[in-house]
Order: structure tokens, then C-alpha cells, then sequence
């Protein structure tokens, strides 16, 4: 079974940009039969998907975070990674990689559920 | 946005009962793409049950999905020590949407 794990700074000064990478194991980020997300989540509270992206480079973002959130793919190195950008206290949050298994496809994208997740990196906004 | 809610909040039962959490959408769920994710202590989430009602690899067979529309159901029929957790329910048809959980602790 693949392996994802979370890398990156621990503390970001709010207006900055947030930056993490998600290395992938035990699988390849070019299989066309996966997306590959992010999610979140605020310490004490529920989860929040960011975006995802596809190995061709192709991008799904939350309408939210759209504006901020910029998602690629190194398939080289076999990671993706998540760059939010201005940030403020309310993105304080673990943050988890994960893996999106395609089931189908709708008018507008492919269809896929999160099967495999990374333990997840607490990132802290604060100067 | 399709906005997922959970009930109950927290479901507080003894080892061996069934257990019964509700996720309910504001609008139809397409094709039936609802998942469920249970989440220990401190531990990223991990996939139960997908499209509805099928098992992800490894789940033991005393975990059920069920449901369809707007109305879905987890089922455990018979708690163990380790199922006591949060439970999410995921919706992945149109975006992607969490319900807020539902917290299996011991009674």
C-alpha cells in the first residue's frame, strides 16, 4: 500500500505563504488512476478539503481557497505539494496528503474518494 | 455546496452494542458517492466505506454502510475497544464536503 508523508515548515508569520510537500512511496504520482489531494484540519475540529491535483498537472481547488491555493506535481520526485498563500491565524491546521482513487467521471471532473492519507503536519500561523 | 450533518454529536455505548451514526445531505448525493472515515485519537483519518456501502480494504465486516439521496448510515454491530473514535462522512460527487463527525466514546 502507498506511503505518503507530509514535509514542511511548522510555523508560518500570518500574510506569508504556506508551503508543503507530500512524498509519495509504495506507489507512482503518474498512475492515471489517482487524484492527489489535500485536506485539513483546525486543531479540535473537522476536516476541510483543499484541492487536488492529477499527474498530467491538472488542478481541482475548494471554491474557498481557490484564489490562494496553488497545487502541483513533480513526478520525478514522485511528490505534489500545496502553496497557500496569505495566510492568517484561521490556517492554522494539521494538514494531510492523500490519495484519491478514480471511480468515474461526471461532466465536469473525475470521481474519486481518499483511501490513503498521510499522518498529517501541523502548521501554526503566528508571528 | 452540499452540506453534510451528522447525528449525534457524541454516541456514548459499551463494548459489544451496535451502534447506528446518521449523515444526512442537503441535497441528493449522485451515484450514491458517500464515504466514511474513521479517525482515532491523535491519527489521520482512515477510510471505511465508500460508495456508501463498500468496504475499504482490511474494514471488518461488523462496519455496514447503507442509504441513499439524502439519508445515509454507518453501522457497527458490535463495538470493540478499538472503534471508539470519530466518525466523518464525506461526500465526493460534487467537490468534496465533510460532515462535522459524530464521537463514539465508551459509556
Amino acid at each position: 500500500q502507498p506511503q505518503l508523508q507530509e514535509s514542511g515548515p511548522g510555523l508560518v508569520k500570518p500574510s506569508e505563504t504556506l508551503s508543503l510537500i507530500c512524498t509519495v512511496s509504495g506507489d507512482s504520482i503518474s498512475s492515471s488512476s489517482y487524484y492527489w489531494g489535500w485536506i485539513r484540519q483546525p486543531p479540535g475540529k473537522g476536516l476541510e478539503w483543499i484541492g487536488s491535483i492529477y499527474y498530467s498537472g491538472t488542478t481541482y481547488n475548494n471554491p474557498s481557497l481557490n484564489r490562494r491555493v496553488t497545487i502541483s506535481v513533480d513526478t520525478a520526485k514522485n511528490q505534489f505539494s500545496l502553496r497557500l498563500t496569505s495566510v492568517t491565524a484561521a490556517d492554522t491546521a494539521l494538514y494531510y496528503c492523500a490519495r484519491g482513487s478514480i471511480v468515474g467521471a461526471s461532466t465536469i471532473r473525475e470521481i474519486y474518494y481518499f483511501d490513503y492519507w498521510g499522518q498529517g503536519v501541523l502548521v501554526t500561523v503566528s508571528s | 455546496e452540499i452540506v453534510l450533518t451528522q447525528s449525534p454529536g457524541t454516541l456514548s455505548l459499551s463494548p459489544g452494542e451496535r451502534a447506528t451514526l446518521s449523515c444526512r445531505a442537503s441535497q441528493t448525493i449522485s451515484s450514491s458517492y458517500l464515504a466514511w472515515y474513521q479517525q482515532k485519537s491523535g491519527q489521520a483519518p482512515s477510510l471505511l466505506i465508500y460508495g456508501t456501502s463498500t468496504r475499504a480494504t482490511g474494514i471488518p465486516d461488523r462496519f455496514s454502510g447503507s442509504g441513499s439521496g439524502t439519508d445515509f448510515t454507518l453501522t457497527i454491530s458490535r463495538l470493540e475497544p478499538e472503534d471508539f473514535a470519530v466518525y466523518y462522512c464525506q461526500q465526493y460527487g460534487s467537490s468534496f464536503t465533510f460532515g462535522p463527525g459524530t464521537k463514539v466514546d465508551i459509556k
